[in-house]
């Protein structure tokens, strides 16, 4: 069956510090992949998605960075944080047949505070 | 482009009361939609969906139907417990693109 592994679970990085979230898909082979981030109390944003090896679209400008080094791994970056980017962050996968997207599965989520 | 409203909550309901979570969607052409559910601390677990028209979505006792006419695509639950107070999200994907996601609904049911 899949799988869909995201960590650390929680994480509390000073303003400035750099930032790696990681996540990986096991059981499914060329999955779409995505990072959202949920702001307390708010709705999900699609920060970048991937659609491959080395294919990333980011949805918003930030200075946040995404990078998918292998098949089933998605990593979200950042060289320096900013206070603003703490938040919920959530890991994601598809599988596109035809036309139809089938639903994401969500990894377990990441809470990043910024101090 | 292709968006998703959803009731603004917060939604605090009895035990064993009657729910619905109105969703209207916005779309080019012939969408899939989806409710998912995000218990406290965790990731979004999809509840269910529906991938044309008149095709009715159900699991653990929530239902929504593709309303084309209405672009609706309301979830709705006859006797909520407890266990189901959670954050709602209403979605659409198009063509297999992305999914676009509502703000979400928070739903409180009290003993």
């Amino acid at each position: 069956s899949q799988t869909i592994h995201q960590w650390p679970a929680t994480l509390v990085q000073p303003v400035g510090s750099p930032l790696s979230l990681e996540c990986t898909v096991e059981g499914t082979s060329n999955p779409n992949l995505y990072w959202y981030r949920q702001a307390a109390g708010r709705g999900l944003q699609l920060l970048f998605y991937s659609v491959g090896i080395g294919q990333i679209s980011s949805e918003v400008p930030q200075n946040l960075s995404a990078s998918r080094p292998q098949d089933r791994q998605f990593i979200l970056s950042s060289k320096k944080l900013l206070l603003s980017d703490s938040g919920f962050y959530l890991c994601a996968w598809s599988v596109r047949r035809g036309q139809l997207n089938y639903g994401y599965t969500f990894g377990s989520g990441t809470r990043l505070t910024v101090v | 482009g292709d968006s998703v409203t959803q009731m603004e909550g917060p939604v605090t309901l009895s035990e064993e009361a009657f729910l619905t979570i109105n969703c209207t969607y916005t779309a080019t052409g012939y969408p899939s939609l989806f409710w998912y559910v995000q218990y406290p601390g965790e990731g979004l677990q999809l509840l269910l969906k529906a991938t044309k028209a008149d095709d009715k979505g159900s699991n653990k006792g929530f239902e929504a139907t593709y309303r084309k006419e209405t672009t609706s695509f309301h979830l709705e639950k006859g006797s909520v417990q407890v266990s189901d107070s959670a954050v709602y999200f209403c979605a659409l994907s198009e063509g297999g693109n992305d999914m676009r996601f509502g703000a979400g609904t928070r739903l409180t049911v009290k003993p």
